[in-house]
């Protein structure tokens, strides 16, 4: 079985300031880790996908993310944070090679302070 | 990004009563489609892999004979919340998989179902 720990619901930053959002994850076999981001009344949009490839993937709107399998972790990154950037921000696991059977977060909602 | 509709975006409906969500891809065609549920401030969970021209997979605990799902086309997949109750009011989130493309699942911006 397969899981995903966020943590902090809740993560408030200035404008400007680094942005850090948390993902632990537990698999049995090697994961395939994804970050999804929902703003309000959208879809979740993907923002970045780690496949065994290199361990520090680059997302879209300058957000990044390291694979450190020593501490089972996948954490959402990006320098400086922008008032668009406030939006709801899922990580999701998944055991096949293929994006699917994806295994969700409780999700972490971003906020940013002016 | 590909786009991925649903229709309606919310809907109320009185307990007894079934309700039928649709869910599109409106820019490639998917033979698998996914039915997730999200509560009030938790994640999504899936309900169901919704595969074109055969039978859904549910997850363990869904109950397949009360939520109906139809895959009849490869960029349509219905879902159908039949004799709905109040806990059945939640957020529905389909996803629809483009496998041949990005190997990406794209989402769909989900139905708010109340049920009275």
């Amino acid at each position: 079985a397969q899981s995903v720990t966020q943590l902090g619901s809740h993560v408030s930053v200035s404008e400007g300031a680094l942005v850090l959002l948390r993902c632990n994850y537990s698999s049995s076999v090697p994961p395939y880790l994804f970050w999804y981001v929902q703003y309000p009344n959208q879809g979740l949009q993907l923002l970045l996908k780690y496949t065994s490839a290199a361990t520090l993937v680059k997302g879209i709107n300058g957000f990044e993310a390291e694979f450190k399998k020593s501490e089972t972790s996948f954490h959402l990154t990006k320098p400086s944070a922008h008032m668009s950037d406030a939006a709801e921000y899922f990580c999701a696991v998944s055991d096949r090679p293929g994006n699917e059977k994806l295994t969700f977060g409780t999700g972490t909602r971003l906020t940013i302070i002016p | 990004g590909a786009v991925v509709s649903q229709h309606p975006s919310w809907v109320i409906c009185k307990s007894g009563t079934s309700v039928k969500i649709e869910c599109r891809s409106l820019d490639f065609q998917a033979t698998t489609m996914f039915w997730y549920r999200q509560f009030p401030k938790q994640s999504l969970m899936l309900m169901a892999t919704s595969n074109e021209g055969s039978k859904a997979t549910y997850e363990q605990g869904v109950e397949k004979d009360k939520f109906l799902i139809n895959h009849a086309s490869l960029t349509l997949s219905t879902l159908t919340v039949t004799s709905a109750h109040p806990e059945d009011s939640s957020f529905y989130i389909c996803s629809a998989w483009d496998v041949v493309s990005t190997d990406t699942q794209y989402f769909g911006p989900g139905t708010r179902l109340t049920v009275l």
